[in-house]
């Protein structure tokens, strides 16, 4: 069955840091690929997607993910994160064969001010 | 704006109740989904559903039920609540061939005593 493993539980960072969250599937077809986030107290929001073409997506709020097909890996980055990005990130699969999301764990991000 | 609410943001039941809990999406979305989100566990799909009276199981479905009578509401069911239910439900809705476009609902915390 397709898994979606995210490497760091929690992660605390200073504002100004840059970020990377890893992020690995299992599949090995054709995958679209998400990141959502869900800020304290909201709704869970999609942050960006990649269905194809070029393999380095922009999503919301200056975060951008690369898909590296050879890596199985979709990680996500930020060059400088502010106190506003404290969240849960959670990478997400679809395989292409219907409209079913797998989920991985997540990643607490807390950054301090 | 696409809305999905759940009928409940907190909910408390004892052993052995059914629970109801309700969710309805007002932008006339054909799939609709429920997950239970836990701590380190990250999302995990009960059920979901591609069109009025269909069902499918996800991957946690034992010891809950679904129904969709009409296409804006997705109900779940939890026929005998136990302790190990206590949890947060989320729901959500996506249109037909968009898995990108998920929906959140605010989500129902449930806990059972």
């Amino acid at each position: 069955a397709q898994s979606v493993s995210q490497h760091n539980h929690h992660v605390i960072l200073s504002e100004a840091a840059s970020l990377e969250l890893g992020c690995n599937y299992s599949y090995g077809g054709t995958v679209n690929l998400f990141w959502y986030v869900q800020y304290p107290g909201q709704h869970l929001q999609l942050l960006l997607k990649y269905f194809s073409g070029d393999p380095l997506v922009k999503g919301i709020k200056g975060f951008e993910a690369e898909f590296i097909k050879s890596k199985f890996s979709f990680n996500l980055r930020k060059p400088s994160v502010q106190w506003s990005d404290t969240a849960e990130y959670f990478c997400a699969v679809n395989e292409g064969r219907d409209d079913k999301i797998i989920f991985g764990k997540g990643t607490r991000l807390h950054i301090l001010p | 704006d696409v809305k999905v609410t759940q009928s409940s943001r907190y909910l408390v039941k004892r052993t052995g109740e059914k629970v109801f809990l309700e969710c309805v999406q007002d932008m006339d979305h054909e799939n609709m989904f429920w997950y239970r989100q836990d701590p380190g566990l990250g999302l995990r799909l009960i059920y979901f559903s591609y069109d009025v009276k269909m069902k499918e199981k996800g991957d946690i479905p034992e010891g809950y039920s679904v129904s969709r009578e009409k296409k804006e509401r997705f109900s779940l069911i939890l026929e005998s609540a136990s302790t190990n239910q206590t949890s947060m439900y989320l729901c959500a809705s996506s249109p037909s061939g968009s898995p990108y476009e998920q929906y959140f609902g605010p989500g129902t915390r449930l806990t059972v005593t």
